[in-house]
């Protein structure tokens, strides 16, 4: 089965820019999404096909992608961009999650 | 603007069943396959489930396989998952999803907790 690997925190203080990496083979068949979940919210789409960000998504948030990882970018963080950050692909007939990175801005 | 909405949660005994429903409005819900997605208390998002956007495929994380059914009824804009033989390690916040591109729901999720 596949998995996708993400670090489990990422820190960074405010403007200044956070990576956030997710590993995995079955990268290089499909594309990821990226998405954000706030506490007690449900998870919101930040990134998909990659690279492609949804109207109204900031433009501080961009993907990127190399062979097997595709990276989350926030340039500039802001408080309000504490949270958890979880990548996820489509292999056939199922959907793969990263484990999730806490994203803390101090 | 659409979205999702699941009910049907609730606390349970081990081994017993529950019925969750999702119910969608605002787009064109014929068209997507709806993916089950939980969260156990302070863990991650979990894959569960998916059934096809007809009805006539469904698929399963390994975990569930034997005890859940998923279905749906287009005419009602509705999925559910017939949960059956609960344990413990099923406790989380259950949600459904769709997406296609650009578009993707999420529902609010619904609280399914197992305890004696």
């Amino acid at each position: 089965s596949y998995e996708l690997t993400q670090p489990s925190s990422v820190s960074v203080f405010p403007g200044q820019t956070a990576n956030i990496t997710c590993s995995g083979d079955l990268l290089t068949k499909k594309y990821a999404r990226w998405v954000q979940q706030k506490p007690g919210q449900a998870p919101l789409l930040l990134i998909y096909k990659d690279t492609e960000r949804p109207a109204g998504i900031p433009e501080r948030f961009s993907g990127s992608t190399s062979g097997t990882t595709v990276t989350l970018t926030i340039s500039g963080a802001q408080t309000d961009d504490e949270a958890d950050y979880y990548c996820s692909s489509p292999p056939d007939n199922s959907l793969v999650f990263g484990g999730g990175t806490r994203l803390t801005v101090l | 603007q659409g979205q999702l909405v699941e009910s049907g949660g609730g606390v349970v005994q081990p081994g017993r069943s529950l019925r969750l429903s999702c119910t969608a409005s605002g787009f064109n819900f014929p068209s997507y396959g709806i993916h089950w997605v939980r969260q156990a208390p302070g863990k991650g998002l979990e894959w569960v489930a998916v059934i096809s956007y007809d009805g006539s495929h469904q698929f399963y994380a390994d975990f569930v396989k034997g005890r859940f059914i998923g279905s749906r009824d287009n005419s009602k804009h509705t999925a559910y998952l017939e949960m059956s033989s609960l344990r413990s390690d099923d406790t989380a916040l259950y949600f459904c999803h769709c997406f296609r591109g650009v578009a993707e729901y999420w529902g609010q999720g619904t609280v399914v907790t197992v305890s004696s």
